[in-house]
C-alpha cells in the first residue's frame, strides 16, 4: 500500500514569511507533484519532479520553489508567502515503471496566509 | 498545450436515479483517462480509467465510456447511493510518462 504524507494538515502563516511544505512518500516512486486545489478550479499544477534533484515547472509556478534531495522527500517552498496562496496543497506521487499512470495523493495541506 | 473541460461543475440527483458527468480534451494523441473521487475532507482517489483502445469499461456500478473521435469521455453512476457524494475529477495523460490534465471537477449531491 502506497503511502504519502505531508508535514502538516494545517498551517496559518503570516504575509512574507518563508513556508515550507514537505511531502514523503515510501514506495520508491520516482515521479512527485505538487498540487493547490481552489474550489471550481480543480487540481493546478505548481512543480513536478521525475527524479532526484530534477524538477519541471508545473502551470502556476510563480511565487513557489521545489527541492528534491531524496527520492522519496518533495518539498514545496513559498519564498515570501501572500494571502493569494491561501488554499489546499496536495502532494502526489506515481511510479514511472508502471504502465499504468495512477497518482496517490497525500492528505492534503490547508495554509492559511494572514 | 492539452486542455480538458469537465461539465456539470455541480449535480443534484435523487437517490437511486444516475449520474453522468462529462469531459472533453484537446490533445488527440491522448491515450489515458482516469477518474477520481475526493470524498469531503479526504484524498482524491483513482476509482476507475480508461485506455483508448477500449470504448466503455465498468466496475459494478460505475462505468466509463470514451469516444476517441469526438474527443469525449463520461463518467456513469448508476443506482446512485449517499456515499457517492463527493466531487469527481476527470483527468487526460499521453502515457505514463506525462503528467495528467485534470478538469475543474464536478460536485455531485445525492438527495435522500
Amino acid at each position: 500500500d502506497v503511502k504519502v504524507t505531508q508535514s502538516s494538515r494545517y498551517l496559518v502563516k503570516r504575509t512574507g514569511e518563508k513556508v515550507f511544505l514537505e511531502c514523503v512518500q515510501d514506495m520508491d516512486h520516482e515521479n512527485m507533484f505538487w498540487y493547490r486545489q481552489d474550489p471550481g478550479l480543480g487540481l493546478r499544477l505548481i512543480y513536478f519532479s521525475y527524479d532526484v534533484k530534477m524538477k519541471e515547472k508545473g502551470d502556476i509556478p510563480e511565487g513557489y520553489s521545489v527541492s528534491r534531495e531524496k527520492k522519496e522527500r518533495f518539498s514545496l517552498i513559498l519564498e515570501s508567502a501572500s494571502t493569494n496562496q491561501t488554499s489546499m496543497y496536495l502532494c502526489a506521487t506515481t511510479s514511472r515503471l508502471s504502465s499504468y499512470n495512477e497518482q496517490f495523493f497525500g492528505p492534503g495541506t490547508r495554509l492559511t496566509v494572514l | 498545450g492539452e486542455n480538458v473541460e469537465q461539465h456539470p461543475s455541480t449535480l443534484s440527483v435523487q437517490e437511486g436515479d444516475s449520474a453522468v458527468i462529462k469531459c472533453t480534451y484537446s490533445d488527440s494523441a491522448s491515450n489515458y483517462f482516469p477518474w477520481y473521487k475526493q470524498e469531503l475532507g479526504k484524498r482524491p482517489q483513482l476509482i476507475i480509467d480508461i485506455r483508448s483502445n477500449v470504448g466503455e469499461k465498468k466496475d459494478q456500478r460505475i462505468a466509463v465510456t470514451l469516444n476517441k473521435t469526438a474527443k469525449h469521455f463520461s463518467l456513469h453512476i448508476t443506482e446512485t447511493q449517499p456515499e457517492d457524494s463527493a466531487v469527481y475529477f476527470c483527468a487526460a495523460s499521453k502515457g505514463s510518462n506525462y503528467q495528467l490534465i485534470w478538469g475543474a471537477g464536478t460536485k455531485l449531491i445525492i438527495k435522500p
